[in-house]
């Protein structure tokens, strides 16, 4: 069964802090690996989408990483701000139905001020 | 940007009744969109994709009788829970596609803001 597994649950950090938000997958015949955001009763907004023969990518302070062997990826999130406290997703894309992602959990991030 | 609306943000029904959820895709034309479920503390789950003009294609477990999609424009898919019963409770999300996956280096999903349902 294709399981995707976000470790913490829920972070708590003081801004300014460099952070990093686990994802494990247990099919590693992945396409892509994508991060969202998603903020409290709202929908999803995209960070990054990492095809799976790219071993990371960067927007600003965020850097997603990809290990398909290991069946990992990581977001790492530099200088939090309280503007980042959000649910991070993450979804793994395993071909057929564009939609068909599989999502984890997600980590409940809060950055205090 | 691709902007996906979607109406209503939140809703309260009765057990019993009906409700109907819109996604509109609003500066581009979308012949996929995806309707998803997310209940408390769990996954977002995909429910059924819906092609334009064509029959929505449901995942395993998902009541197509319970769950109609219709997706009669290129612009608008809707979702009518039926009979809803308080197991129906759920944030319900759709996405529209702009591209597929394998030419894009940018996520080609764009999601709305979701519709909380409480079945009372």
């Amino acid at each position: 069964k294709q399981e995707v597994t976000q470790i913490p649950a829920a972070l708590s950090v003081p801004e300014g802090e460099n952070l990093v938000l686990n994802c494990s997958f247990t099919d590693s015949a992945i396409y892509n690996l994508q991060w969202f955001r998603q903020d409290p009763g709202k929908g999803l907004t995209s960070l990054l989408l990492i095809q799976s023969s790219q071993r990371e990518q960067t927007s600003g302070r965020l850097n997603a990483s990809l290990d398909k062997s290991s069946g990992r990826s990581t977001l790492y999130i530099a200088a939090s701000q309280p503007g980042d406290s959000a649910t991070y997703l993450c979804a793994v894309y395993y071909g057929g139905s564009q939609g068909n992602l599989i999502f984890g959990k997600g980590t409940k991030l809060s950055v205090k001020p | 940007g691709a902007v996906v609306s979607q109406h209503p943000s939140r809703v309260i029904c009765k057990s019993g009744t009906s409700v109907k959820i819109e996604c509109r895709s609003l500066d581009f034309q979308a012949t996929t969109m995806f309707w998803y479920r997310q209940f408390p503390k769990q996954s977002l789950m995909l429910m059924a994709t819906s092609n334009e003009g064509s029959k929505a294609t449901y995942e395993q477990g998902v009541e197509k009788d319970k769950f109609l999609i219709n997706h009669a424009s290129l612009t608008l898919s809707t979702l009518t829970v039926t009979s809803a019963h308080p197991e129906d409770s759920s944030f319900y999300i759709c996405s529209a596609l702009t591209a597929t996956f394998t030419s894009s280096y940018n996520s080609p999903l764009h999601f709305g803001n979701g519709t909380r349902l409480t079945v009372t």
